[in-house]
């Protein structure tokens, strides 16, 4: 079976600190990868996504950058966190070809 | 560009009742479009998906709608419980080869006993 992991769970970051969380899918190979953001309170804003390694395509300019070094591996980062960038990071994946979306546990992040 | 409006931030309704939700989308039809259910801090868990050729389609106690004419997708709850409480978001696809996906904001279900 398939599984998704992120991590860390929590983090409380300083304004201007780097960013980096990751996310890995156990159990299929070449899925769409997904990140996405979720202010309190509000809907999911799609950060990224990816079809394939090093294949990154980003729908809201910002400070924030996305990189898939693996198959399976999906990294979220920023040079210097503003507090806007505050919010639940929720990391998902898709099998090409396919429509459900499965999302991992999320990182809820305070920037500070 | 795509846009998705889930009309009602928040709806409360008596157990026993039937929850409608409602999505609204702009713009190009999609070629299917999903509902999931997502618990506070939680990451969302798919419900259903309908696609553009289909009318309606049932789960158990949950049904949806898809009117391409209206650009309108219906999600119903049947009998209603507490444990139904929770927010339901739509999901459509953005582009035809369904790469990316984009959801409403969420309605928050509120079910009392």
């Amino acid at each position: 079976s398939q599984t998704i992991h992120q991590w860390p769970a929590t983090l409380v970051q300083p304004v201007g600190s780097p960013l980096s969380l990751e996310c890995t899918v156990e159990g299929t190979s070449n899925p769409n990868l997904y990140w996405y953001r979720q202010a309190a309170g509000r809907g999911l804003q799609l950060l990224f996504y990816s079809v394939g390694i090093g294949q990154i395509s980003s729908e809201v300019p910002q400070n924030l950058s996305a990189s898939r070094p693996q198959d399976r591996q999906f990294i979220l980062s920023s040079k210097k966190l503003l507090l806007s960038d505050s919010g639940f990071y929720l990391c998902a994946w898709r099998r090409t070809g396919d429509n459900e979306q499965f999302f991992g546990p999320g990182t809820r992040l305070t920037v500070l | 560009s795509q846009k998705i409006e889930q009309n009602s931030e928040a709806l409360n309704i008596q157990e026993g009742k039937t929850a409608t939700l409602t999505c609204n989308y702009t713009n190009y039809s999609p070629a299917y479009l999903q509902w999931y259910r997502q618990d506070p801090g939680r990451g969302p868990v798919f419900l259903l998906l309908i696609r553009e050729n289909e009318k309606e389609k049932r789960k158990e106690r949950l049904k949806v709608t898809f009117d391409t004419t209206l650009k309108q997708s219906l999600f119903h709850i049947t009998a209603s419980q507490p444990a139904d409480s929770a927010t339901y978001l739509c999901a459509l696809d953005m582009d035809s080869s369904a790469s990316k996906i984009i959801f409403g904001s969420g309605t928050r279900l509120s079910i009392r006993p």
